[in-house]
């Protein structure tokens, strides 16, 4: 089944400590993105990448890392949270043209105290 | 600043009840428009990618229109039921970045029976 998995779906934090969400999807897909997901503001990209070694920064990247290193893994790391970090995130992959659809993972609830 | 913007923010309608609701986006450098479901608790799913102005596509109940020259698109969901109830996304993808995906902040429908 095409799928991009998440981990952990919930997690509680406390500022400083740092923290990676796992995300991984088995369609072969270069593109890769996280985004985060606050109430009234809609899904805002965090970071992208086009393919194997290739991340960028999305609209909002401040306090977040990624890596690449392999196609189907793109994690989100934390180095440092902090509370305004607290939201829900998304990992999503897809062909990467603009007429074909994203898959989207399960979310991360993400609580940072 | 692109921006992607939906109407209204959130519906509620009786089961049975037809609605629709609005996306508007930038009418130039126009690629393609996405519409996604997305159910409390779970991740956003692809109903349409709409490329063609005057495009019109349909899934069971639910349809969608696009005007790339004036830049807007219409959902309808045809005698929508309580399962129809979600947040309705927009997403205007941005060429040649690899498929990065500008959302509206999404119409929330509740529908009750």
């Amino acid at each position: 089944e095409a799928q991009v998995t998440q981990n952990p779906r919930y997690l509680i934090t406390v500022t400083g400590k740092k923290l990676t969400v796992t995300c991984s999807q088995n369609m072969n897909h270069e593109y890769m993105s996280w985004y985060r997901q606050d109430p009234g503001l809609g899904l805002r990209q965090i970071y992208y990448s086009m393919n194997v070694e290739v991340t960028d920064k999305g609209d909002v990247p401040e306090g977040y890392k990624v890596s690449r290193k392999e196609k189907r893994n793109f994690p989100l790391i934390l180095e440092s949270p902090s509370p305004n970090q607290t939201s829900l995130y998304f990992c999503a992959s897809s062909w990467g043209s603009m007429n074909t659809e994203a898959f989207f993972g399960q979310g991360t609830r993400l609580t940072v105290v | 600043i692109l921006n992607v913007e939906q109407s209204p923010q959130s519906l509620h309608v009786q089961e049975g009840d037809s609605t629709n609701f609005t996306c508007s986006f930038p009418s130039s450098n126009f690629y393609a428009l996405h519409w996604y479901r997305w159910e409390t608790a779970k991740s956003p799913e692809a109903l349409f990618v709409m490329t063609l102005n005057g495009d019109e596509k349909k899934k069971g109940r639910i349809s969608a229109t696009l005007n790339t020259k004036e830049g807007y698109s219409y959902l309808y969901i045809k005698g929508s039921q309580p399962e129809d109830s979600a947040t309705y996304l927009c997403a205007f993808p941005i060429y040649n970045q690899g498929g990065k995906l500008i959302f509206g902040q999404g119409t929330e429908l509740s529908v009750k029976p």
